[in-house]
Parts: C-alpha cells; structure tokens; sequence
C-alpha cells in the first residue's frame, strides 16, 4: 500500500514569515494529494490540491508543488498569520483511498 | 455544503463492551472512510467502503468491523473495545472512485475506554 511521510513534525515561525512543509509517498500509482488544516478541536478541512498532471498550484498565500519523479509534495505558506497555527496534513490518493502522513504543528509567533 | 454526521462527540466505554459508531453524509457519496487519529502517527486508515455492503481492509483493521447497509451511513463496530483503542476516530465520505475529488470529514468521535 501506499505510505506517506510528512516533515517537520512541529515548525514554529515568527508572523510574516515562510512556512514549508514536505512529503513524500511511495506509490506512483497515486495520483491525487490534497492538503487538510485542522484547528484544534475540529474537523480536517481541505486548503488546497494538486494532481499529478500539475507541478504547481497556488491560491493566494499558500502554493503546493509537486515531482512526480521524484515522489514528493510541498506546501509553502508566505506572510503567514497567527490563524494559520494549526495542524496540517498531507494525503495521497488514487481514486479511492486517502493515505495521510503524520501531520505537521505549525506555530506562528506573534 | 457536505455534510458529514457522527453520532457522538465522547463517548466511555468499558473494556470488552461492543462499541458502535455511526456516520452519516447527506451528499450521496459513493466512498466513505473511518480513520483512527492519534498524536504523531496522523491518521491512520481502519476499513473503507466504495458501495453499499461493499467493504476493504484498511492499515488497521484488527480489533474492528463496519457495516455499510445504506449509501449514506456507514458504522464502525468495536467487537470488544479494548484501552488500546482509545483514540479520536474520524469518519470522511468523497464522491465517487471514478473521480479523484477531497474527503470530507466528520467532526470526530473522541473514544476513551477503561
């Protein structure tokens, strides 16, 4: 089956900063890879996707890239602000299942 | 606007009791999924359901069953909960195998047993 590493496990940046978090999968079958946030204490919620027919995809402040050769996808968050503290995930799916990585606690600092 | 209902928000249950959890989504989705979430290790994927009646094995299976008897609930089973099974369980449902669109989730069913 597929697996999904995600890295860091906890970032902390100062507002206004960058933020960057990486994945990687195994399966080369998978060809979907959303993106969820979740806020303590509630559901994941997708924030952004990308397919793998696309090597870049951006909506506002937050852009994900993706390699398929090499089997890994960031997520970039610029000018980042005290609400975008959450837990992110990655996934990768195709088709049907959704593998989730570990999850990264993201911090933003005042 | 999808809607994905779990049943309980707590629940506390007793080593060995029969444990049920319910989801329902009022979008008509074909896929629907119960995660385990625990802290570090994300969430892990328990059985999936592409149909009614329908069912596969996700990564960790052991120690659970699902009942999908309506396209849109779908219900997991603990058969004898056990104090490993504590954990926040989350139910997602998505369209369809045929097109690769996000899952929505549950608000999460926080289960501690004793």
């Amino acid at each position: 089956g597929e697996n999904v590493e995600q890295h860091p496990s906890t970032l902390s940046v100062q507002e206004g900063d960058s933020a960057v978090i990486k994945c990687t999968y195994s399966d080369s079958a998978s060809n979907y890879f959303p993106w969820y946030k979740q806020e303590l204490g509630k559901r994941p919620q997708l924030i952004i996707d990308i397919r793998s027919n696309v090597g870049e995809k951006k909506d506002q402040r937050i852009a994900v890239t993706l390699n398929k050769t090499a089997k890994h996808f960031s997520l970039h968050i610029t000018e980042t602000q005290p609400e975008d503290s959450a837990v992110y995930f990655c996934a990768a799916s195709n088709f049907n299942k959704f593998y989730f990585g570990s999850g990264t606690k993201l911090n933003v600092k005042p | 606007d999808v809607k994905v209902t779990q049943s309980s928000r707590y629940l506390v249950k007793r080593t060995g009791e029969k444990v049920f959890l319910e989801c329902v989504q009022d979008m008509d989705h074909e896929n629907m999924f119960w995660y385990r979430q625990d802290p570090g290790l994300g969430l892990r994927l328990i059985y999936f359901s592409y149909d009614v009646k329908m069912k596969e094995k996700g990564d960790i299976p052991e120690g659970y069953s699902v009942s999908r008897e309506k396209k849109e609930r779908f219900s997991l089973i603990l058969e004898s909960a056990s104090t490993n099974q504590t954990s926040m369980y989350l139910c997602a449902s998505s369209l369809s195998q045929l097109m690769n669109t996000e899952a929505f989730f549950g608000q999460g069913t926080r289960l501690t047993v004793v």
